[in-house]
């Protein structure tokens, strides 16, 4: 079965840091741009990073500039998202997401989403 | 940065409506527009891309248009399944999504 998994979500401080896992499995994940895209109830989704498939092109949102870092292992399939300072306004359900085809959108498979809440 | 504007916020609707959605982007972007449907407790699921092309597997009851900064989602014959959150997501300048359409029952 084509998908993606997350994990890694919970709960933390402000201040504190979080890594998320993308596990992906059915495609040929080295082929495939991979994305964090975000929800919260009162922002809607939000575009996070980006990373090529070869790792050339990394694409970050500037909430996110310099606190998150996205890396991936293509020989374990997997994609990361390395979240420090994190901060309140970071709490949200947390996809990972696949191109559908090249560099930029659309996400053609997501994940069921992991929650991270950071709270004091 | 893009601004992508849904209206309306929530449309009530009755089984077998056709029904439309527009979104407008804060300048052009060309086709570079995708739709996508998301139930409750779900990831979204891409409905349409490249504002017009239907994704595989999704039904032709689904149809997108425009181009430039206007463009719109319809959905003839309405099905229990469509009563969801719909949005809109601009890809010319890398991602920003709408804010949401709720279809509801009427």
């Amino acid at each position: 079965e084509v998908q993606v998994v997350e994990s890694g979500g919970g709960l933390v401080k402000p201040g504190g840091s979080l890594r998320l896992s993308c596990a992906a499995s059915g495609f040929t994940f080295s082929s495939y741009t991979m994305n964090w895209v975000r929800q919260t109830p009162g922002k809607g989704l939000e575009w996070v990073s980006s990373l090529s498939s070869s790792t050339n092109y990394i694409y970050y949102a500037d909430s996110v500039k310099g606190r998150f870092t996205i890396s991936r292992d293509n020989a374990n399939n997997s994609l990361y998202l390395q979240m420090n300072s994190l901060r309140v306004e970071d709490t949200a359900v947390y996809y990972c997401a696949r191109v559908r085809g090249g560099l930029r959108p659309p996400f053609d498979l997501w994940g069921q989403g992991i929650l991270v809440t950071v709270s004091s | 940065d893009i601004q992508m504007t849904q209206s309306p916020s929530t449309l009530s609707a009755s089984v077998g409506d056709r029904v439309t959605i527009t979104c407008r982007a804060s300048q052009s972007i060309s086709d570079w527009l995708a739709w996508y449907q998301q139930r409750p407790g779900k990831a979204p699921k891409l409905l349409i891309y490249k504002a017009s092309i239907l994704e595989s597997g999704v039904p032709s009851r689904f149809s997108g248009s425009g181009s430039g900064t206007e463009f719109t989602l319809a959905i003839s014959g309405l099905q229990p399944d469509d009563f969801a959150t719909y949005y809109c997501q601009q890809y010319n300048s890398y991602a920003t999504f709408g804010q949401g359409t709720k279809v509801e029952i009427k």
